[in-house]
């Protein structure tokens, strides 16, 4: 287990459709977060997972947006009816402890044209 | 909810001189303040952190200091490299139980 792994690296989809993105965390950490991230922007929160229990999601959230993580271990995110303005980097992270730093994902671009 | 800002967003030194980057927290049950180096294309890393018992933390030419009652914390870089060139975030974890990062600082060393 060499870290956290996200897929696909990079994601170019028409408006209005469908996309879906994975995270494999480090298997021993309990933790997971997505964040997104656009140009000369901090890390932006969108949800938590500790084990399966989706714990909190950001008000900036919107119903299109939905994260699961069936079986505490990878989890996905997908994105319904996609816009220009979720063209962004959303970056996966894992950690063992709860104040304990983050090990991030490469993450994955999107790009909806 | 926790907000953190940073300062300065751009930093230019010469190659060898120190760079200081601050950042200001606002909830005040913040107990750990970790600092992620982002280089172009890359994945956030961790590079150092601190938690609210400890002033200072040094590592070779990294080190983080910490003011509760001012509710600040830095991060000085010193005899920089042109390899440190890169984007650093701050972030503060407190009772929201996730990281709240700033929103960066790019710092260029000129060799």
């Amino acid at each position: 287990d060499t870290g956290v792994s996200q897929n696909p690296r990079h994601k170019i989809t028409k408006r209005g459709q469908n996309v879906t993105f994975r995270c494999d965390p480090i298997s021993e950490h309990n933790r997971l977060y997505w964040y997104r991230q656009t140009l000369g922007q901090g890390p932006e929160f969108l949800t938590y997972f500790q084990n399966e229990a989706q714990l909190e999601k950001s008000r900036l959230l919107s119903d299109r947006f939905s994260a699961e993580r069936p079986k505490g271990s990878f989890s996905t995110l997908e994105i319904q009816r996609t816009e220009q303005g979720d063209s962004a980097m959303y970056l996966c992270a894992s950690s063992l402890e709860p104040d304990y730093g983050y090990t991030f994902g490469s993450g994955t671009r999107l790009t909806v044209v | 909810g926790e907000n953190v800002e940073q300062h300065p967003s751009t930093l230019s030194v010469q190659e060898g001189d120190s760079a200081v980057i601050k950042c200001t927290y606002s909830d005040s049950a913040s107990n750990y303040f970790p600092w992620y180096k982002q280089e172009l294309g890359k994945r956030p890393q961790l590079i150092i952190d601190i938690r609210s018992n400890v002033g200072e933390k040094k590592d070779q030419r990294i080190a983080v200091t910490l003011n509760k009652t001012a509710k600040h914390f830095s991060l000085h870089i010193t005899e920089t490299q042109p390899e440190d060139s890169a984007v650093y975030f701050c972030a503060a974890w407190g009772g929201s139980e996730k990281l709240v990062f700033g929103k960066g600082t790019k710092l260029t060393v000129n060799p």
